[in-house]
């Protein structure tokens, strides 16, 4: 299995810009979220979905819109990137409740310029 | 005040030694508690879930005190690749969504 496979790697963009950060999970997780790591701050959540259909705000849901049409898919949206959303972005997924911990993607490392 | 502090250190041990930190959480109905391991410009990892009664998994162990709200890890016998940045992470509103610990700096020194 793969696991949850992120792209891209590596992203840079202008200020204005719009992108789609791709996450997908090949293990039938209910649960998807995005997070953002920040120097010193941890790991903060952005958006989470419980299941197809189903999306929620986490922490620090402004400037991102994400979507889940399928449970494999949970794509996250810059909407018009600003040099705040310079992070390394991290998508997860869990099983179920209760279930185990998360299991990460290996990152995306955006720069907003 | 965040929900989870932790010391970000960094603790810098010998090969073969101990070294130990906590991670204190402010919410007393948290209801579930991890161990993450982050190597440098890497993912999170899984190292272990924090039980109660505490627990260990070969050279690492955890405690979870709840009455003073911290959880602890101990590494012992430290190896070269023990070196990483340790994440305390704890369920603080149901079990999907987690809150996370700016990580302790761990380097072990040969």
């Amino acid at each position: 299995n793969a696991g949850v496979t992120q792209t891209p790697k590596f992203q840079v963009l202008k200020t204005g810009q719009s992108m789609t950060l791709q996450c997908a999970q090949d293990m039938n997780h209910e649960y998807m979220s995005w997070y953002r790591q920040d120097p010193g701050m941890g790991l903060r959540l952005i958006h989470y979905s419980v299941g197809a259909g189903i999306t929620d705000q986490g922490e620090v849901p402004n400037g991102y819109n994400v979507s889940r049409s399928t449970t494999e898919d949970f794509p996250l949206r810059l909407l018009s990137a600003a040099p705040s959303q310079t992070s390394v972005y991290f998508c997860a997924s869990l099983k179920g409740q209760g279930v185990g911990g998360y299991t990460f993607g290996s990152g995306t490392r955006l720069t907003v310029v | 005040r965040k929900e989870v502090e932790q010391d970000p250190g960094p603790f810098n041990v010998p090969e073969g030694a101990t070294v130990a930190f906590n991670c204190t959480y402010s919410n007393s109905a948290s209801q579930s508690f991890f161990w993450y391991r982050q190597d440098c410009r890497k993912e999170p990892k899984l190292l272990m879930s924090v039980y109660s009664s505490g627990n260990e998994d070969g050279r690492f162990t955890a405690q979870l005190n709840r009455a003073s709200q911290y959880i602890s890890l101990l590494i012992r016998d430290s190896k070269l690749s023990d070196s990483a940045t340790y994440l305390c992470v704890v369920n603080i509103y149901d079990d999907y969504k987690l809150s996370f610990g700016a990580g302790t700096t761990v380097t072990v020194r040969a």
